[in-house]
Protein backbone atom coordinates (compact mmCIF):
# COMPACT_ATOMS: atom_id res chain seq x y z
CA UNK A 1 0.00 0.00 0.00
CA UNK A 2 1.38 3.27 -1.29
CA UNK A 3 1.30 5.80 1.31
CA UNK A 4 -0.54 8.99 -0.25
CA UNK A 5 -1.21 12.06 2.33
CA UNK A 6 -3.81 14.69 1.55
CA UNK A 7 -3.75 17.93 4.72
CA UNK A 8 -6.16 19.30 5.87
CA UNK A 9 -8.65 16.96 6.30
CA UNK A 10 -10.78 19.78 5.54
CA UNK A 11 -11.03 23.62 5.53
CA UNK A 12 -13.49 26.36 5.58
CA UNK A 13 -13.09 29.36 3.38
CA UNK A 14 -15.23 32.68 2.96
CA UNK A 15 -16.04 33.33 -0.61
CA UNK A 16 -13.98 35.25 -2.60
CA UNK A 17 -10.69 34.08 -0.40
CA UNK A 18 -8.03 31.73 -1.95
CA UNK A 19 -7.19 28.45 -0.54
CA UNK A 20 -4.22 25.84 -1.02
CA UNK A 21 -4.09 22.45 0.01
CA UNK A 22 -1.52 19.42 -0.26
CA UNK A 23 -0.80 15.96 -1.23
CA UNK A 24 2.09 14.50 -0.86
CA UNK A 25 3.12 10.77 -2.35
CA UNK A 26 6.37 8.68 -2.95
CA UNK A 27 9.02 10.20 -4.54
CA UNK A 28 9.85 7.00 -6.49
CA UNK A 29 8.29 4.72 -9.06
CA UNK A 30 6.17 7.66 -9.87
CA UNK A 31 4.37 7.96 -13.62
CA UNK A 32 1.77 10.75 -12.72
CA UNK A 33 -0.10 12.34 -10.25
CA UNK A 34 -4.01 12.84 -10.51
CA UNK A 35 -6.28 15.46 -9.03
CA UNK A 36 -9.98 14.98 -8.94
CA UNK A 37 -12.69 17.13 -7.93
CA UNK A 38 -15.71 14.83 -5.96
CA UNK A 39 -18.90 16.35 -5.21
CA UNK A 40 -21.49 14.22 -3.07
CA UNK A 41 -23.74 11.36 -4.53
CA UNK A 42 -21.96 12.34 -8.14
CA UNK A 43 -18.73 10.76 -9.77
CA UNK A 44 -15.07 12.29 -9.53
CA UNK A 45 -14.46 14.60 -12.04
CA UNK A 46 -10.62 14.83 -13.15
CA UNK A 47 -9.03 17.53 -12.78
CA UNK A 48 -5.44 17.41 -13.53
CA UNK A 49 -3.25 14.98 -14.79
CA UNK A 50 0.29 15.56 -14.06
CA UNK A 51 3.46 13.96 -14.57
CA UNK A 52 6.23 16.24 -14.85
CA UNK A 53 8.39 17.89 -11.83
CA UNK A 54 7.83 21.63 -12.06
CA UNK A 55 4.53 20.93 -14.25
CA UNK A 56 2.10 24.01 -13.12
CA UNK A 57 -1.37 23.24 -14.67
CA UNK A 58 -4.69 25.60 -14.48
CA UNK A 59 -8.42 25.34 -15.12
CA UNK A 60 -10.43 28.02 -14.48
CA UNK A 61 -9.75 29.26 -11.12
CA UNK A 62 -7.75 25.65 -9.96
CA UNK A 63 -4.35 25.22 -10.40
CA UNK A 64 -1.96 22.58 -9.58
CA UNK A 65 1.82 22.53 -8.81
CA UNK A 66 4.11 18.96 -8.92
CA UNK A 67 7.43 18.40 -7.22
CA UNK A 68 8.12 14.84 -8.02
CA UNK A 69 11.75 14.98 -6.43
CA UNK A 70 10.43 15.55 -3.08
CA UNK A 71 6.71 14.07 -3.46
CA UNK A 72 4.47 16.64 -2.92
CA UNK A 73 1.98 18.56 -4.84
CA UNK A 74 -0.45 21.65 -4.37
CA UNK A 75 -4.19 22.55 -5.39
CA UNK A 76 -4.74 26.02 -5.59
CA UNK A 77 -8.18 27.56 -5.56
CA UNK A 78 -8.33 31.58 -6.78
CA UNK A 79 -10.99 33.38 -5.36
CA UNK A 80 -13.33 30.14 -3.95
CA UNK A 81 -16.58 30.08 -5.07
CA UNK A 82 -19.78 28.28 -3.01
CA UNK A 83 -19.84 25.51 -6.57
CA UNK A 84 -16.00 25.06 -5.32
CA UNK A 85 -17.27 23.16 -2.19
CA UNK A 86 -16.07 19.48 -3.21
CA UNK A 87 -14.02 16.61 -1.88
CA UNK A 88 -10.61 16.85 -3.57
CA UNK A 89 -8.74 13.78 -4.35
CA UNK A 90 -5.25 13.19 -5.11
CA UNK A 91 -4.22 9.64 -6.60
CA UNK A 92 -0.64 8.61 -7.29
CA UNK A 93 -0.05 6.53 -10.23
CA UNK A 94 3.25 3.49 -10.70
CA UNK A 95 3.88 2.45 -14.23
CA UNK A 96 1.05 -0.49 -13.26
CA UNK A 97 -1.57 2.03 -14.01
CA UNK A 98 -2.96 1.34 -10.69
CA UNK A 99 -3.97 4.26 -8.81
CA UNK A 100 -3.48 5.04 -4.92
CA UNK A 101 -5.71 7.76 -3.47
CA UNK A 102 -5.00 10.12 -0.46
CA UNK A 103 -7.96 10.58 2.06
CA UNK A 104 -9.29 13.79 0.26
CA UNK A 105 -9.50 17.69 1.19
CA UNK A 106 -13.04 18.42 1.58
CA UNK A 107 -13.56 22.28 1.37
CA UNK A 108 -16.50 24.02 2.40
CA UNK A 109 -17.07 27.86 0.44
CA UNK A 110 -19.14 30.04 2.58
CA UNK A 111 -21.21 32.84 1.19
CA UNK B 1 -17.24 12.92 -22.30
CA UNK B 2 -16.26 9.79 -21.28
CA UNK B 3 -19.42 8.46 -18.66
CA UNK B 4 -19.54 5.44 -16.79
CA UNK B 5 -23.12 4.23 -15.46
CA UNK B 6 -22.77 2.52 -11.73
CA UNK B 7 -26.22 0.97 -11.01
CA UNK B 8 -27.45 0.65 -7.92
CA UNK B 9 -26.30 3.72 -5.96
CA UNK B 10 -27.52 2.41 -3.18
CA UNK B 11 -28.74 -1.17 -1.96
CA UNK B 12 -29.53 -2.68 1.92
CA UNK B 13 -29.63 -6.79 1.93
CA UNK B 14 -29.71 -9.18 4.42
CA UNK B 15 -26.80 -10.94 6.05
CA UNK B 16 -26.00 -13.48 3.86
CA UNK B 17 -27.15 -12.84 1.07
CA UNK B 18 -25.72 -12.05 -2.21
CA UNK B 19 -25.86 -8.44 -4.45
CA UNK B 20 -24.38 -7.54 -7.47
CA UNK B 21 -23.24 -4.07 -8.53
CA UNK B 22 -22.95 -2.81 -12.30
CA UNK B 23 -20.78 -0.53 -13.92
CA UNK B 24 -21.22 0.17 -17.64
CA UNK B 25 -19.36 2.48 -20.05
CA UNK B 26 -21.60 4.28 -21.84
CA UNK B 27 -19.54 5.74 -24.75
CA UNK B 28 -15.91 3.63 -24.76
CA UNK B 29 -14.90 0.50 -24.60
CA UNK B 30 -13.65 0.00 -21.25
CA UNK B 31 -10.32 -2.29 -21.53
CA UNK B 32 -9.43 -1.92 -18.02
CA UNK B 33 -11.78 -2.16 -14.92
CA UNK B 34 -10.57 -0.77 -11.17
CA UNK B 35 -12.97 -1.68 -8.51
CA UNK B 36 -12.63 0.24 -5.40
CA UNK B 37 -13.88 0.23 -1.70
CA UNK B 38 -13.69 3.19 1.00
CA UNK B 39 -14.48 2.95 4.27
CA UNK B 40 -15.59 6.61 6.31
CA UNK B 41 -12.89 8.65 6.63
CA UNK B 42 -10.58 6.72 5.00
CA UNK B 43 -9.16 6.69 1.00
CA UNK B 44 -10.42 5.03 -1.52
CA UNK B 45 -8.97 1.07 -1.66
CA UNK B 46 -8.18 -0.63 -4.72
CA UNK B 47 -9.93 -4.13 -4.52
CA UNK B 48 -9.15 -5.86 -7.73
CA UNK B 49 -8.18 -5.01 -11.44
CA UNK B 50 -9.95 -6.53 -13.68
CA UNK B 51 -9.28 -6.72 -17.77
CA UNK B 52 -11.75 -7.37 -20.39
CA UNK B 53 -11.78 -11.29 -20.85
CA UNK B 54 -9.72 -12.31 -18.43
CA UNK B 55 -9.74 -13.10 -14.59
CA UNK B 56 -9.61 -9.99 -11.98
CA UNK B 57 -6.31 -9.29 -10.14
CA UNK B 58 -6.87 -9.03 -6.44
CA UNK B 59 -5.19 -6.63 -3.84
CA UNK B 60 -3.71 -8.73 -1.00
CA UNK B 61 -6.12 -8.95 2.00
CA UNK B 62 -9.34 -8.99 -0.97
CA UNK B 63 -11.31 -12.22 -0.98
CA UNK B 64 -11.89 -13.44 -4.19
CA UNK B 65 -13.80 -16.06 -3.77
CA UNK B 66 -16.14 -12.82 -1.75
CA UNK B 67 -16.11 -10.33 -4.16
CA UNK B 68 -16.88 -11.84 -7.81
CA UNK B 69 -15.83 -9.49 -10.33
CA UNK B 70 -16.88 -10.33 -13.78
CA UNK B 71 -15.92 -8.60 -16.93
CA UNK B 72 -17.24 -10.33 -20.12
CA UNK B 73 -17.72 -7.18 -22.16
CA UNK B 74 -15.67 -3.96 -23.09
CA UNK B 75 -18.22 -1.64 -21.72
CA UNK B 76 -20.09 -3.57 -18.51
CA UNK B 77 -18.46 -5.28 -15.42
CA UNK B 78 -19.63 -5.99 -12.37
CA UNK B 79 -18.67 -6.59 -8.43
CA UNK B 80 -20.93 -9.46 -6.81
CA UNK B 81 -20.38 -9.24 -2.83
CA UNK B 82 -21.15 -13.05 -2.04
CA UNK B 83 -22.38 -14.18 1.34
CA UNK B 84 -22.60 -10.70 2.45
CA UNK B 85 -22.12 -10.12 6.47
CA UNK B 86 -22.44 -6.66 8.02
CA UNK B 87 -18.74 -5.77 7.57
CA UNK B 88 -18.81 -5.30 4.11
CA UNK B 89 -20.95 -2.41 4.28
CA UNK B 90 -18.96 0.09 2.79
CA UNK B 91 -18.62 2.53 -0.16
CA UNK B 92 -17.51 0.38 -3.51
CA UNK B 93 -17.05 2.63 -6.83
CA UNK B 94 -15.58 1.54 -10.14
CA UNK B 95 -13.40 2.97 -12.34
CA UNK B 96 -12.67 2.81 -16.06
CA UNK B 97 -9.42 2.84 -18.45
CA UNK B 98 -9.96 3.46 -22.02
CA UNK B 99 -7.45 3.94 -24.67
CA UNK B 100 -6.89 7.51 -24.20
CA UNK B 101 -5.81 6.86 -20.85
CA UNK B 102 -8.32 8.33 -18.75
CA UNK B 103 -9.68 7.15 -15.78
CA UNK B 104 -13.48 7.54 -15.35
CA UNK B 105 -15.31 7.12 -12.45
CA UNK B 106 -18.76 5.85 -11.38
CA UNK B 107 -20.80 7.21 -9.05
CA UNK B 108 -20.31 4.85 -6.10
CA UNK B 109 -22.82 2.19 -4.46
CA UNK B 110 -23.56 2.06 -0.84
CA UNK B 111 -23.69 -1.32 0.60
CA UNK B 112 -25.64 -1.45 4.13
CA UNK B 113 -25.44 -5.27 5.16
CA UNK B 114 -28.61 -5.71 7.69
Amino acid sequence: ILNVEQSPQSLHVQEGDSTNFTCSFPSSNFYALHWYRWETAKSPEALFVMTLNGDEKKKGRISATLNTKEGYSYLYIKGSQPEDSATYLCAFRSNDYKLSFGAGTTVTVRA
Amino acid sequence: GAVVSQHPSWVICKSGTSVKIECRSLDFQATTMFWYRQFPKQSLMLMATSNEGSKATYEQGVEKDKFLINHASLTLSTLTVTSAHPEDSSFYICSARGDRDGYTFGSGTRLTVV
